[in-house]
């Protein structure tokens, strides 16, 4: 059946360093690659997304970047911060009526 | 913020009561989802519905009943719950199923005693 695998599934970094979060799936139909960061108490949140016809996107501090034959995918945060502590959500869609989510990367940044 | 609510915002009930979460979307989306968020472990996906007809079940025990009445609206009906049911329970709703963007709920935090 279809599956993401995410990795790791703890990461701790000093502020300023950059995480690097990465996935992996199984349906070669998905086409579409969301990632959601969810905070202490709160909902999970789109942060950055990509479509299978793009290899990269950036937005500020946040990339992702697609390696459809290899089906991984991976974001990159830069100069991390402390509110950037979270737990951090890959998911993979479009072969289905539904997205796929990795189990999350639980992130601690420390000043 | 407010595209998608969901009440209770906390629930605690006995493992006899009847209770129902009431999901609620603002975004004029075709689909809606719930989640169940248990600690420390992924988002298991219970229920799909587009244009309020159930595309997906994910092997749900028949104490949780969900009901999508229109495109706007979707409950999860629960009863005889057991602890182990106790959990965050997130709505999410997206323009068509599958590869589109989910927007979540704020979840309503279930304790089954």
């Amino acid at each position: 059946g279809e599956n993401v695998e995410q990795h790791p599934s703890t990461l701790s970094v000093q502020e300023g360093d950059s995480a690097v979060i990465k996935c992996t799936y199984s349906d070669s139909a998905s086409n579409y690659f969301p990632w959601y960061k969810q905070e202490l108490g709160k909902r999970p949140q789109l942060i950055i997304d990509i479509r299978s016809n793009v290899g990269e996107k950036k937005d500020q501090r946040i990339a992702v970047t697609l390696n459809k034959t290899a089906k991984h995918f991976s974001l990159h945060i830069t100069e991390t911060q402390p509110e950037d502590s979270a737990v951090y959500f890959c998911a993979a869609g479009g072969g289905y009526n539904k997205l796929i989510f990795g189990a999350g990367t639980r992130l601690a940044v420390h000043p | 913020e407010t595209g998608v609510t969901q009440t209770p915002r906390h629930l605690v009930m006995g493992m006899t009561n009847k209770k129902s979460l009431k999901c609620e979307q603002h975004l004029g989306h075709n689909a809606m989802y719930w989640y169940k968020q248990s600690a420390k472990k992924p988002l298991e996906l219970m229920f799909v519905y587009s244009l309020e007809e159930r595309v997906e079940n994910n092997s749900v025990p028949s104490r949780f009943s969900p009901e999508c009445p229109n495109s706007s609206h979707l409950f999860l009906h629960l009863h005889t719950l057991q602890p182990e049911d106790s959990a965050l329970y997130l709505c999410a709703s997206s323009q068509e199923p599958g590869g589109e963007t989910q927007y979540f709920g704020p979840g309503t935090r279930l304790l089954v005693l």
